[in-house]
């Protein structure tokens, strides 16, 4: 089974709404990631959370993590047409740096 | 810092041939981890290298491997090609400083086989 379920799998709003989307994982982690992806490109790294932590922010980014549940989430808040792409969470289950990913949220940011 | 650098960017094999991957690391990170991404089966890992020394494997046939060299720059080579072999390939980069490592990626080459 697959690691990191993103949920919703397709996103659209209006610029400057929020965008929020889960993600479920399987097994113990010690950290999970979220990544963002423009275009088939490479993977641009946004926040790390340990499995010791409940939330952290980054700019316009929020992430919650919720190890009993095994879910995280990603806020993007006052979202801009820049914040259209693909956002991947990824959990390190399979042992360090073996990234085991979720099958990504397609966020699109209407002007 | 130069960021994780991938060449080449964009390849087309035909089946049966064979192709080389190469991958910088950033300037210090030791650690280079190679995932495949294809829209049927998203992000997988292939390996990890640390050291000159294949560290992790995932679930690929042994047509795809790699190797480190001393500067810690990685190749993959994926031998026999295949048509599902087609996907974009991204390397990895991390500090290896301990326990959470953030990994830095490459922009990936993308590789066509027909």
């Amino acid at each position: 089974s697959q690691q990191g379920e993103e949920d919703p799998q397709a996103l659209s709003i209006q610029e400057g709404e929020n965008a929020t989307m889960n993600c479920s994982y399987k097994t113990s982690i010690n950290n999970l990631q979220w990544y963002r992806q423009n275009s088939g490109r490479g993977l641009v790294h946004l926040i790390l959370i340990r499995s010791n932590e409940r939330e952290k922010h980054s700019g316009r980014l929020r992430v919650t993590l919720d190890t009993s549940k095994k879910s995280s989430s990603l806020l993007i808040t006052a979202s801009r047409a820049a914040d259209t792409a693909s956002y991947f969470c990824a959990t390190d289950a399979g042992g360090n740096n073996r990234l085991a990913f979720g099958k990504g949220n397609q966020v699109v940011v209407i002007p | 810092k130069a960021g994780v650098t991938q060449t080449p960017r964009y390849l087309i094999k035909t089946r049966g041939q064979q192709v080389t991957l190469s991958c910088s690391p950033i300037s210090g990170h030791r650690s280079v981890s190679w995932y495949q991404q294809t829209p049927g089966q998203g992000l997988q890992f292939l390996f990890e290298y640390f050291s000159e020394t294949q560290r992790n494997k995932g679930n690929f046939p042994g047509r795809f491997s790699g190797r480190q060299f001393s500067n810690s720059r990685s190749e993959m080579n994926v031998s026999t090609l295949e048509l599902g072999d087609s996907a974009l390939y991204l390397c990895a980069s991390s500090l290896e400083r301990g326990a959470p490592d953030t990994q830095y990626f490459g922009p990936g080459t993308r590789l066509t086989v027909l």
